[in-house]
């Protein structure tokens, strides 16, 4: 399989605890996003990476939201003290130089 | 800013009819790139096409056709002949082609193709 591999596909939590995200992007590809998308809306860019430098964040990514891509390979994507307006699917996306972004099947979050 | 409008919200067909999709989008920029993404029911947006700024000609790739006009700032989409597999929701998109990468997705239309 050579798409963008996000796990876990569904995750549910209570409130205020913490949860981490995986990406895998396609492996050639060294530009990785993160989007959010609540229910009958469009996504909304979260955050950006080229390699491993995080080279831009939205007003969307509050401090509670953390992103990492440590070897310019995978990413996490960790929310901290987990609110019901977090409850969103979470998609991550790749793409190389100015091609298009291509997207995996997304994380699906569910903050009781 | 940037802005893409999305008016048709759900728009419902009979299969092999003719559907348009429309989308309005708002730039300052003068380089730019528009997209159309797809995303079935599984979730998984898929890419359908990207158009920058500078290529106003029209494509057509089988059944699906789109039409990029800058003086109405409109890039819509047309399916010819639809089919109940066409049945999705639909977003336009925008990216400013100075520096920034991220993408500014409209609200999408729901597409129904009834059988």
């Amino acid at each position: 399989d050579t798409g963008v591999s996000q796990n876990p596909r569904h995750k549910i939590t209570k409130r205020g605890q913490n949860v981490t995200f995986r990406c895998d992007p396609i492996s050639e590809h060294n530009r990785l996003y993160w989007y959010r998308q609540t229910l009958g809306q469009g996504p909304e860019f979260l955050t950006y990476f080229q390699n491993e430098a995080q080279l831009e964040k939205s007003r969307l990514l509050s401090d509670r939201f953390s992103a990492e891509r440590p070897k310019g390979s995978f990413s996490t994507l960790e929310i901290q003290r987990t609110e019901q307006g977090d409850s969103a699917m979470y998609l991550c996306a790749s793409g190389y130089m100015n091609t298009e972004a291509f997207f995996g099947q997304g994380t699906r979050l569910t903050v009781v | 800013a940037q802005k893409v409008t999305q008016a048709q919200t759900e728009i419902s067909v009979v299969e092999k009819e003719d559907v348009t999709l429309d989308c309005v989008y708002e730039t300052r920029d003068t380089t730019y790139y528009l997209f159309w993404y797809k995303q079935p029911p599984s979730g998984e947006l898929v890419f359908l096409i990207r158009r920058n700024s500078f290529d106003e000609q029209n494509e057509i790739s089988g059944r699906y056709s789109w039409n990029f006009q800058k003086s109405t700032s409109s890039f819509n989409f047309t399916i010819t002949a639809s089919q109940v597999v066409d049945s999705a929701v639909y977003f336009c998109a925008l990216r400013s082609g100075a520096g920034s990468y991220q993408l500014t997705f409209g609200k999408g239309t729901k597409l129904s193709v009834i059988p």
